[in-house]
């Protein structure tokens, strides 16, 4: 069945330091991906999706690129602050009949 | 445009009680899924349903059950409470139609307590 594998955590970094968060899924057919983030004691928020292959999702300088060919949605940031301290969910709609499948989560910690 | 409302936020439930948790979304999507995240774990799915009237175990279904009677409710039915249930609920919904999807868009969450 279809599922996402992301890398585990907790991730430590350095305010301004690059960020990376590798997501890789399986699929069968046309799956969208989407990262999300929880900050503490919240639910979920989308951060960024992308619903085909090469589309390329960004907000809030996060960026992920839908890469069929390595069956890859990394998470991206060039300088990451205290304040994206949270948790981040990578996740696939479609393939498999329309489930919604989450990968297990990445915590990220920043610190100044 | 309320999005996916869930009641109550919180509750506190003695071992062998029951409860429903309600969760309503007002954009006529067809998908609606249960989730329940333990103290820092993943989402873990309970059910979906895929429209009206049809409704699909995910991955920990025991000692749960749902009914999907109309497009905005998906409400969640815990049998005999017990303290492995203590966890955050989130319901969710997208639009599914065929290969194209919207994202899906998340409740505020149910923080449930069994003791």
């Amino acid at each position: 069945g279809d599922s996402v594998t992301q890398m585990e955590g907790p991730v430590t970094l350095s305010e301004e330091a690059f960020l990376t968060i590798n997501c890789t899924y399986t699929a069968t057919g046309y799956p969208s991906l989407f990262w999300y983030v929880q900050y503490p004691g919240e639910g979920l928020q989308l951060l960024l999706k992308a619903t085909k292959a090469d589309d390329k999702g960004s907000n809030k300088g996060f960026e992920a690129t839908y890469r069929k060919e390595t069956t890859s949605f990394h998470l991206e940031k060039g300088s990451v602050q205290v304040s994206d301290s949270a948790v981040y969910f990578c996740a696939l709609i479609g393939g498999q009949g329309g489930k919604l499948i989450f990968g297990q989560g990445t915590e990220l910690s920043v610190k100044p | 445009n309320a999005g996916v409302t869930q009641t109550p936020k919180f509750r506190i439930l003695k071992i062998g009680q029951s409860m429903t948790l309600q969760c309503a979304q007002d954009m006529n999507h067809n998908y609606m899924y249960w989730y329940r995240q333990d103290p820092g774990m993943g989402l873990k799915l309970i059910y979906y349903s895929v429209g009206a009237g049809i409704t699909d175990k995910g991955e920990v279904p025991n000692g749960y059950n749902v009914s999907r009677s109309t497009t905005e409710d998906f409400p969640l039915r815990l049998e005999l409470a017990a303290p492995s249930q203590t966890s955050v609920y989130f319901c969710a919904s997208s639009l599914v139609l065929g290969r194209w999807n919207t994202e899906a868009f998340f409740g505020q969450g149910t923080r449930l307590t069994v003791v």
